[in-house]
């Protein structure tokens, strides 16, 4: 079974312009999230999307956003980055909505010039 | 609102050296304590779940347990390979919540 794909890998982008990070889950899973990394941070929760709605949102500002499509793929975006946003954004999948172990993916390292 | 420490921050230890990694954690109710595996520049690999006082999950020279307050990653005799970010995360029962929260790992190298 394929595990979570995110494209693409690695991204470098200047400060206030706009970025789209892509997620395919496991096959079967409906669940989505999304989390930054980053060294100072550990891992953060960005959202959650489940059935193609998003269920909780982390404490992030509005500029990051997320949407999930019918067949599960899910893509985030930020806005007007900021140097600040450079980190590793991983999606991670699990089976049910509710308690099961996430399953990640590699992720997206993103630099902000 | 849960908190979750992981102790040590980083450890080193010598190839056939075991040892315990310790995840303490505050929650209004345990529904699940989770515990990833992170190579540099990859995600977290999930290798176990543990769901009340007293379980123990194993997998090669890991074996998980976990008290009313605390999970321990205990490396029986660890080899290079084992060298990794060692995360924790719990899921609370309570609020309707699906949200795990993570603890900030332990950096383990292991020498030949």
């Amino acid at each position: 079974k394929a595990g979570v794909t995110q494209t693409p890998r690695y991204l470098i982008k200047t400060r206030g312009q706009q970025v789209t990070l892509s997620c395919s889950p496991i096959s079967g899973h409906r669940s989505v999230s999304w989390y930054q990394q980053t060294p100072g941070q550990g891992l953060q929760f960005l959202f959650e999307y489940f059935s193609e709605t998003q269920r909780n949102k982390g404490n992030f500002p509005g500029r990051f956003s997320g949407r999930q499509f019918s067949n599960s793929r899910s893509e985030m975006n930020v806005s007007t980055l900021e140097l600040g946003d450079s980190a590793l954004y991983l999606c991670a999948s699990r089976q049910t909505g509710g308690f099961s172990p996430l399953h990640f993916g590699n992720g997206t390292r993103l630099t902000v010039t | 609102e849960d908190q979750v420490t992981q102790s040590p921050e980083a450890l080193r230890l010598q190839e056939g050296e075991s040892s315990s990694l310790n995840c303490s954690y505050t929650v209004s109710g345990l529904r699940g304590l989770f515990w990833y595996r992170q190579d540099p520049g990859k995600g977290p690999e999930f290798l176990f779940t543990l769901y009340s006082a007293g379980e123990e999950k194993e997998k090669e020279r890991l074996k998980a347990t976990l008290t009313k307050k605390e999970s321990f990653l205990h490396i029986t005799a660890p080899k290079p390979e084992d060298s990794a970010t060692y995360l924790c995360a719990v899921q609370d029962s309570s609020g309707g919540s699906y949200i795990p929260t993570f603890g900030r790992g332990t950096s383990l190298i292991v020498h030949p």
